[in-house]
């Protein structure tokens, strides 16, 4: 089975900016989740999506977004985009009706 | 405030030893709870998993330890071998599903 796919691997924005980042779970995972790591808070939670439906959220502003689609693929979004906002963004990916999430390779973002 | 917390952000032990990795969490409606292993610019890995109804689980060379009444759980891996050495992070969930809260990650380095 293939795993997790995120695209792009590496993307280097500008302060204002807005980006669109990609997850592919794994065939049959229905939900995905997003979380974002940076050296000062480590591992956050950002949101999970399920059957094209936002079921949890972290706390993030509203400048972070996301949707999935009928195929399960989710994006998720960042508008005007902030230095703080610089950070590896994970995808993780779960069977439904298991606890055990399977994360991607990860988006490394670069705000300048 | 930190619902789960890795005290030791590193530790270092020798090829063929144990090596103990610990975690502590204050949520008391954590369930589920998991541990990952993480190599730069990668996404986590999954290692191995517990529930709350159980105290303990075993994989191969990992395993881990669960004692509900002081909020701690314990990950050993034995033998150690070089290959281990990475960043180590234990996740909680609540039975609301697909949110993971993660400690802050303890880095492990097993000398040959």
């Amino acid at each position: 089975k293939a795993g997790v796919t995120q695209t792009p691997r590496y993307l280097i924005k500008t302060r204002g900016q807005q980006v669109t980042l990609s997850c592919s779970p794994i065939s049959g995972h229905r939900s995905v989740s997003w979380y974002q790591q940076t050296p000062g808070q480590g591992l956050q939670f950002l949101f999970e999506y399920f059957s094209e439906t936002q079921r949890n959220k972290g706390n993030f502003p509203g400048r972070f977004s996301g949707r999935q689609f009928s195929n399960s693929r989710s994006e998720m979004n960042v508008s005007t985009l902030e230095l703080g906002d610089s950070a590896l963004y994970l995808c993780a990916t779960t069977l439904a009706g298991y606890n055990e999430q399977f994360f991607g390779p990860g988006t490394r973002l670069t705000v300048l | 405030d930190q619902q789960v917390k890795q005290n030791s952000p590193s530790l270092s032990v020798q090829e063929g030893r144990i090596s103990i990795l610990n975690c502590d969490y204050t949520n008391s409606m954590f369930d589920y709870f998991l541990w990952y292993k993480k190599y730069p610019a990668e996404g986590p890995t999954f290692l191995i998993s517990i529930s709350s109804i159980k105290d303990k689980n075993e994989d191969g060379r990992f395993t881990v330890f669960l004692n509900k009444s002081a909020k701690h759980l314990s990950l050993h891996i034995v033998p150690s071998q070089p290959g281990d050495s990475a960043v180590y992070f234990c996740a909680a969930s609540d039975n609301a599903g697909n949110m993971l809260t993660f400690g802050g990650g303890t880095r492990l380095m097993v000398k040959p």
